[in-house]
């Protein structure tokens, strides 16, 4: 069964802090995405990475970006954390063998940013 | 641009009634469609997609082009069925998807 960690279930972090989330996979997939849920708003894409080193700008990747090091991890990371990036933020990876997988997404971490 | 509309926020019914969650898209090519639930403490998690035609929990969905719709229906609601129903629609190389904001099911016993 595919495993994605996330990192942390609940964060609280300062204004203009720099903050990392993390997430990991064990199934070898090569996709990897971050979401933020918010609710009225669903999932919206923050950043998405195909492949080690790779990554593609999601719906609101403003005040973000990521880091893909490893296949299995993948980093988004807030440069200068604001009050309107508190939210739950979820993690998720897909197997790519040319059709469309379905996505397997971690618990999520809670993030408040004071 | 692809979008992925869900245009209820709270669908409400008693256990035992017939449940249709709905979910209307727009996008020019081929799209594959999904259905993800979140029951209350748990991880998001794939219900159903529509290329596989299954049912999942008694759970169906058809994907209609003509309307450009994926309605997810069930006949007869259980109270287990209460989570949060989110539809997504995949398309491009790299797999991205696009969620519509969900639908919050409450099954009334």
């Amino acid at each position: 069964d595919v495993k994605v960690t996330q990192s942390s279930r609940y964060l609280v972090k300062r204004t203009g802090e720099k903050v990392f989330l993390e997430c990991v996979q064990d199934m070898d997939h090569e996709n990897m995405f971050w979401y933020r849920q918010d609710p009225g708003l669903g999932l919206r894409l923050i950043y998405f990475s195909y492949d080690v080193k790779m990554k593609e700008k999601g719906d609101i990747p403003e005040g973000y970006s990521v880091s893909r090091e490893k296949k299995e991890r993948f980093s988004l990371i807030l440069e200068s954390a604001s009050t309107n990036q508190t939210s739950m933020y979820l993690c998720a990876s897909s197997l790519w063998d040319g059709n469309n997988q379905p996505q397997h997404f971690g618990d999520g971490t809670r993030l408040s940013i004071l | 641009a692809q979008r992925v509309t869900q245009p209820e926020k709270l669908l409400s019914v008693f256990k035992g009634a017939p449940v249709e969650l709905k979910c209307n898209y727009s996008y020019s090519g081929s799209p594959e469609l999904f259905w993800y639930v979140q029951y209350s403490r748990q991880r998001l998690q794939l219900l159903l997609r529509h290329i596989s035609r299954e049912s999942i929990k008694g759970f169906t969905a058809d994907l209609n082009k003509g309307e450009t719709s994926f309605h997810l229906k069930k006949p007869f609601a259980q109270e287990e069925d209460s989570a949060m129903y989110y539809c997504a629609l995949q398309s491009g190389g790299y797999q991205k998807v696009t969620f519509g904001t969900g639908t919050k099911l409450q099954v009334i016993p």
